[in-house]
C-alpha cells in the first residue's frame, strides 16, 4: 500500500523561511514531487528528488532521504503569494506513470 | 499553446446519470492522467494512460471508464453517476519516461472540473 503523510496547516510570516516534511512508506519508490496548489487553481510543478541530497530551484529547495523515507520542501525569503496548499507526490513506477500524492499543507503566510 | 484543456469546467448532475468529462492536450505528451481531489485527502488516481489506444486503473477506479482514442484526448466517463463522485476532477498529461526524470515525472494539470451530483 501507498501511506504519504504531510501536515495539516502550517502558519509563516512574510520573509521568513519555511519547511514542509513529506513521509512515505509505499511499495515502490522512483522519484518525489512537490507541487504548489493555489485555491481553487490546477497544481503547478515546484521540484523533485530522484536521488538523495538537496536540489535548489531559487527561493524553493527539495531535499530527498530515501533510507529514511523522507522529503521536505524549504521556501526561503516567503511571500504573501506563497501562501498555497504544497502537494507531495511519490512516483511509484520506474517509467514515473504512476503516481501517489500527499493530502497537501495549506500554508498560510501572514505579514 | 494552450497546455491541457478540460470541457465542462462545472456540472451538476442527478443521480444515475451519465457523462463524459474531456480532456484535450496540445503538448505532444504520451501520458495522461484523470484524478480526483476531495477535501482533505488530496489528489487520488483514477484512470491513466502511457499511450493512444492503453488506459490502466489507478487508485479508486471504480464507477469510472476511460478511453483514450486520440494521442491528444483522454474521456473519463461515469455511466450511473453516484452522490460519493461529488468531486473536483483534474486531468493531467506529461512526457514519457525515455525523455528523463524530470519530463516524466513533471505532470501538467488542467483547470479541473467540479461535478456535483445530487
Amino acid at each position: 500500500g501507498q501511506n504519504i503523510d504531510q501536515p495539516t496547516e502550517m502558519t509563516a510570516t512574510e520573509g521568513a523561511i519555511v519547511q514542509i516534511n513529506c513521509t512515505y512508506q509505499t511499495s515502490g519508490f522512483n522519484g518525489l514531487f512537490w507541487y504548489q496548489q493555489h485555491a481553487g487553481e490546477a497544481p503547478t510543478f515546484l521540484s523533485y528528488n530522484v536521488l538523495d541530497g538537496l536540489e535548489e530551484k531559487g527561493r524553493f529547495s527539495s531535499f530527498l532521504s530515501r533510507s529514511k523515507g523522507y522529503s521536505y520542501l524549504l521556501l526561503k525569503e516567503l511571500q504573501m503569494k506563497d501562501s498555497a496548499s504544497y502537494l507531495c507526490a511519490v512516483s511509484h513506477h520506474i517509467f514515473f506513470n504512476k503516481f501517489y500524492f500527499g493530502s497537501g499543507t495549506k500554508l498560510n503566510v501572514k505579514p | 499553446n494552450a497546455g491541457v484543456t478540460q470541457t465542462p469546467k462545472f456540472r451538476v448532475l442527478k443521480t444515475g446519470q451519465s457523462m463524459t468529462l474531456l480532456c484535450a492536450q496540445d503538448m505532444n505528451h504520451e501520458y495522461m492522467y484523470w484524478y480526483r481531489q476531495d477535501p482533505g485527502m488530496g489528489l487520488r488516481l483514477i484512470h491513466y494512460s502511457v499511450g493512444e489506444g492503453t488506459t490502466a486503473k489507478g487508485e479508486v477506479p471504480d464507477g469510472y471508464n476511460v478511453s483514450r482514442l486520440k494521442k491528444q484526448n483522454f474521456l473519463l466517463g461515469l455511466e450511473s453517476a453516484a452522490p460519493s463522485q461529488t468531486s473536483v476532477y483534474f486531468c493531467a498529461s506529461s512526457y514519457a519516461s525515455g525523455t528523463g526524470a524530470s519530463q516524466a515525472g513533471t505532470q501538467h494539470f488542467g483547470d479541473g472540473t467540479r461535478l456535483s451530483i445530487l
